[in-house]
């Protein structure tokens, strides 16, 4: 079983809708966790980060945790063709631990 | 600035030749990271570096594959010999700390026949 697990879909929803992505993982140990965005052909760019339990918003973008539940989420509102792109889960043990373990990655495509 | 820089773009090669990967990091960042990416296993971490030193090797899938940083500004990712299981896109990140995020360049899209 991988660390992390994530739903590769494909997701595709109309323009404006909510798109909702989520990982869950097994390692216990986990206390830091981002979400990347990775256009074709690309290279992942980070959106955001969060530490331990929680939510935090950036803008359109949502990301919550539940570490009892060992599952995160990210949700993107009024969603735009722009935001088409994989969207890779990422984790980390601590701000020191600089191996990041990484989910496969949901395609996502807004259809205008 | 110009992000991080990988050359080159493309490569195909022919099993057992040396393939030599290149990256040019942001300035100042102190962290640079070789990945790579496949359908298969997804995105893996293969060595990183801080301060041009080795610091997790433990990604590298064999002694065919070597890492060097000889400089701030200049990393090399070699494999030698080359095989077809190699063929993947290679990331090149570097970070100028954990909470800054990785800026990763663009990918080198290997392909071995």
């Amino acid at each position: 079983q991988k660390e992390v697990e994530q739903d590769p879909g494909p997701l595709s929803v109309p323009e404006g809708a909510i798109v909702s992505l989520n990982c869950t993982y097994s390692n216990s140990a986990f206390q830091y966790f981002m979400w990347y965005r990775q256009y074709s052909r690309k290279g992942p760019e980070l959106l955001m980060y969060t530490y331990s339990s929680g939510n935090k918003e950036d803008g359109r973008f949502t990301a919550q945790v539940d570490k009892s539940s060992k599952y995160i989420s990210l949700f993107i509102r009024d969603s735009q063709p722009s935001d088409s792109a994989t969207y890779l889960c990422a984790m980390s043990r601590s701000s020191n631990d600089y191996k990041l373990s990484f989910g496969a990655g949901t395609t996502v495509t807004v259809r205008a | 600035d110009a992000g991080v820089i990988q050359s080159p773009r493309h490569e195909v090669t022919e099993m057992g030749q040396e393939v030599t990967l290149r990256c040019k990091p942001i300035s100042g960042h102190d962290y640079l990271f070789w990945y790579r990416q496949t359908m298969m296993r997804g995105l893996e971490l293969l060595i990183y570096f801080n301060n041009n030193v080795p610091i997790d090797d433990s990604g590298m899938p064999e002694d065919r594959f070597s890492a060097k940083m000889p400089n701030a500004s200049f990393s090399t990712l070699k494999i030698q010999p080359s095989e077809p299981r190699d063929s993947a896109v290679y990331f090149c990140a570097s970070s100028s700390g954990w909470g800054a995020g990785y800026t990763f360049g663009s990918g080198t899209r290997l392909t071995v026949v």
